[in-house]
């Protein structure tokens, strides 16, 4: 599977919009962004994904380069509750290889 | 809908004694993952079932670790004998079986199973 690069950890304020960036320049035609969280004591959760037009849910946004070579997720109001670990995934379209392959991911912390 | 559940929660062993986990995944869903995550390291794949067949094998570590799907509904990872190593979080997800169409799949997890190896 491509790889996928995240900056370690980011900060934000309650209330403000957070933009976590995700590089991955060699990602296939076939291969879908997929972004999951990781809450304290929790396991991973589902929060996006997307394969090459921007995609919203009630959760985040997801914004993809046009090149596809990174993507940007969009939480529009940080909440304490969003203080996780935000993992950037590519999962290739294909009938072999389903699992996930996650990386450091991003932890996000947010200030009250 | 009920979620993943996995049990037990957290488990206390003693190194060479023997832990059986658990895994319900969401009844209908057809693909089976089991992930562990071991201290400061990143999550990683165990393995993949599709109903009570293995799909993908490549994760498990060695052959301590046996994993079960008779009947394709529940799951068991045993770990015979446990060691200093394995202690962990073990993770469970499920998710439909969608033919080709894998790359959109979305994966549900558990909340994990944590084991402590002493």
């Amino acid at each position: 599977d491509a790889k996928t690069t995240q900056p370690n950890s980011m900060e934000s304020n309650e209330e403000e919009p957070v933009h976590l960036p995700c590089n991955h320049s060699t990602i296939s035609g076939t291969d879908y962004i997929h972004w999951y969280r990781q809450l304290p004591s929790q396991g991973p959760e589902y929060v996006i994904h997307g394969l090459t037009s921007n995609v919203n849910n009630r959760m985040a946004s997801l914004a993809i380069a046009e090149d596809r070579k990174s993507s940007t997720l969009i939480l529009h109001r940080a909440t304490l509750r969003d203080a996780a670990v935000y993992y950037c995934i590519l999962r290739r379209d294909n009938n072999a290889g389903n699992m996930l392959t996650f990386g450091g991911g991003t932890r996000l912390m947010v200030k009250p | 809908e009920a979620g993943v559940t996995q049990f037990p929660s957290h488990s206390v062993i003693e190194k060479g004694q023997t832990v059986t986990l658990r895994c319900d995944p969401i009844s209908g869903h057809d693909n089976l993952y089991w992930y562990r995550r071991v201290m400061g390291k990143e999550i990683k794949f165990l393995l993949h079932f599709v109903k009570e067949s293995k799909q993908d094998e490549s994760g498990m570590p060695n052959n301590r670790f046996l994993a079960e799907r008779t009947g394709g509904t529940y799951s068991t990872l045993k770990v015979q004998p446990a060691e200093l190593e394995d202690s962990g979080v073990y993770f469970c997800a499920s998710t439909p079986l969608r033919g080709s169409r894998s790359g959109a799949n979305v994966l549900t997890f558990g909340a994990g199973s944590r084991l402590t190896v002493l």
